[in-house]
């Protein structure tokens, strides 16, 4: 198996513009996380999803923030519109029931 | 409620005992993990702990939980220059799904 892969590895936009990023989890797993990553607050869970059901999303900063999971092997976290802020790296892990979350490699994004 | 609090910054030479602490304030505390970060990469599992338990040892690694005192720590024997990377602290509780909270990291460098 690959692992957890994002896209885009790094992504540099302007504020106000729209920001999509992507994840795919393992296969077969049933959890699918979204953190952010920032010097100031470390790592901080946005949002998760069990059986592409969100079940807490009470990480989401703002409303600016969302996050769908439209099938089991695909989820996207968009921003819109972007500020200098969001400026972090967003990381998207899944794991099979209560067990090991393995993370992706990240996406790091610049907002100018 | 949940905190996790860990020293931000440790550096050894190579050979040496790394200790890099952990405490946390959730006494329900079920699950205590560590994971390492190397650069430019997402989190990986190294080692967890069950709160029953006082010690686990896997190879160079050795994790101590103290209940009492909330406190975890992780040893890393003969550290390495390939060691060098950030640590987290990470709890959950076993009550239904539980997600983690993580510390905000320690940055473990290993000098030649």
């Amino acid at each position: 198996d690959a692992g957890v892969i994002q896209s885009p590895r790094h992504e540099v936009t302007e504020m106000g513009q729209e920001v999509t990023l992507r994840c795919k989890p393992i296969s077969g797993h049933d959890y699918l996380f979204w953190y952010r990553q920032t010097m100031m607050r470390g790592l901080e869970l946005l949002i998760y999803f069990n059986n592409n059901v969100p079940i807490d999303d009470s990480g989401m900063p703002e409303d600016r923030f969302s996050a769908k999971m439209p099938n089991a092997s695909f989820s996207t976290l968009k921003i819109q519109p972007s500020e200098p802020r969001d400026s972090a790296v967003y990381f998207c892990a899944s794991s099979l029931a209560r067990n090991e979350q393995f993370f992706g490699p990240g996406t790091r994004l610049t907002v100018l | 409620g949940e905190d996790v609090e860990q020293s931000l910054f440790l550096s050894v030479r190579e050979g040496d005992s790394s200790v890099i602490n952990c405490t946390y304030t959730d006494s329900s505390s079920t699950y205590l993990y560590w994971y390492k970060q190397e650069p430019g990469a997402g989190l990986q599992l190294l080692t967890y702990i069950f709160s029953n338990m006082d010690m686990k040892q896997d190879q160079r690694l050795t994790v101590l939980l103290n209940k009492k005192d909330k406190h975890l720590s992780l040893r890393i024997a003969d550290t390495q220059t390939g060691d060098s990377a950030i640590y987290f602290c990470a709890e959950s509780i076993a009550s239904g799904y539980s997600t983690l909270t993580f510390g905000k990291g320690t940055m473990l460098l290993v000098s030649p």
